[in-house]
This record gives structure tokens, C-alpha cells and sequence, in this order.
């Protein structure tokens, strides 16, 4: 079955407002991870969260876990139409050696 | 420090052809992993490997696919006879060799593969 779904599929925001997504996973984890894709580009690392830690910020990002729920959420603020691309969460699942797990990402649009 | 290098960045082949896609992975990174993504979805995980050894192969198919990643030289996924349902873009990663288990994936741009 498939780790990491993320919801919404598909976001449209204007500039300057907050862009929320979540991420649900089905196993235990040893960390999540959220990543960036530009179109047609490969994917860039943003933050990782460990399994003993409930929030985490980097710059403009915020993410939080809740592994009672299995799930996680990023908070881009204040967002920019450089933000405009697809986000990704990957879980690092405990039984599965050293691979991650992506989910079927949100697509994000920032209008300027 | 070159990032992930993967060539070709397209690649066009017919039915029934090999499609040989390279990847080096960062300075100093002995682990590798490829994976597959179709149009609108998430990566798919194919293959992990370490230097000369194969160490999780469990989402690549049993056949036509196959990978390597020799002592020398760039990690290499090779599919053979390719089908239309192969066309995807195929990403390759790299990890240093750390084994905490909380290792950030460094992607390189893929490779687009077209099957006619």
C-alpha cells in the first residue's frame, strides 16, 4: 500500500497568503521528510522531522508531526510565486532500511 | 562540489530497444537509489544501491530491469526491451554513507525517458 498521501492535491493561493498541506502515512517512522519539485526538475530536500519531534521551522516553513495520527503538515508563509511547484512528503518507515516513501505530492500555485 | 549527475537528460527509444540510464552520484556518496515518477505523481521507488552491491531491490520489476553501481564509474539503470509503459521520468539520489537512519536524499534533474 502506498505511504505519504498528501492533501490537498492541488492548491491555488494568492502571494502573501500561508500555503497549508498535509501528509498521512501508514507505518512507523524513524523521520519525514518534505522535499520541493519545480516542473521538470528533480527534487530538493527542505526540512526533515524526526519521529521524537512534534514541530520544526526553517525560514518561511514550518512542519509538524503527530505520529499518534501518522501525519504531518507544512506551512509555507507569507508565500511567493517563487514558491509556485510540487511538495512532497517522504517517510523513512523503520522496517525499510534506508529508503523513503513518497507520497503523491500537492501541487502548489502562487499567484502573483 | 557537482551535484547528481544523470545523462541523458532525454532519451528517446522504440519498442524493444535497451535504455541505459547513467547516474553519478555527489562527491563522497556511496549510496544510490533510483526511482521512477509518471506524469502528476510521486516517486516510486525502484532500487537502492551501494557501492558494487545491490542492497534493496524490491520495486523494480524482476524483468527487463535492472541496475549497477560498479567500484568505478556511475550507477547504472538499464531496462531492456522497453515497452510505452516504461516512458516516465527516472531520478536518481544519493546519501553520504552514515547509516543513522535520517540521511536527506540529494536528487539529481532525471532523465526523461520517451518510448515510441
Amino acid at each position: 500500500s502506498q505511504q505519504g498521501e498528501e492533501d490537498p492535491q492541488a492548491l491555488s493561493i494568492q502571494e502573501g497568503e500561508n500555503a497549508t498541506m498535509n501528509c498521512s502515512y501508514k507505518t512507523s517512522i524513524n523521520n519525514l521528510q518534505w522535499y520541493r519539485q519545480n516542473s521538470g526538475r528533480g527534487l530538493v530536500h527542505l526540512i526533515l522531522i524526526r519521529s521524537n519531534e512534534r514541530e520544526k521551522h526553517s525560514g518561511r516553513l514550518r512542519v509538524t508531526l503527530d505520529t499518534s495520527k501518522k501525519s504531518s503538515s507544512l506551512l509555507i508563509t507569507a508565500s511567493r510565486a517563487a514558491d509556485t511547484a510540487s511538495y512532497f512528503c517522504a517517510s523513512h518507515p523503520k522496517a525499510a532500511g534506508n529508503k523513503l516513501t513518497f507520497g503523491g505530492g500537492t501541487r502548489v500555485l502562487v499567484k502573483p | 562540489n557537482a551535484g547528481v549527475m544523470q545523462n541523458p537528460r532525454h532519451l528517446v527509444r522504440r519498442r524493444g530497444q535497451e535504455a541505459r540510464l547513467r547516474c553519478s552520484p555527489m562527491k563522497g556518496h556511496s549510496h544510490v537509489y533510483w526511482y521512477r515518477q509518471l506524469p502528476e505523481e510521486g516517486l516510486k521507488f525502484m532500487v537502492y544501491l551501494q557501492k558494487e552491491n545491490i542492497i534493496d531491490e524490491s520495486g523494480m520489476p524482476k524483468e527487463r530491469f535492472s541496475a549497477e553501481f560498479p567500484k568505478e564509474g556511475p550507477s547504472i539503470l538499464r531496462i531492456q526491451q522497453v515497452v510505452r509503459g516504461d516512458s516516465a521520468a527516472y531520478f536518481c539520489a544519493s546519501s553520504p554513507l552514515r547509516g543513522q537512519g535520517d540521511e536527506k536524499l540529494f536528487f539529481g534533474s532525471g532523465t526523461q525517458l520517451s518510448v515510441l
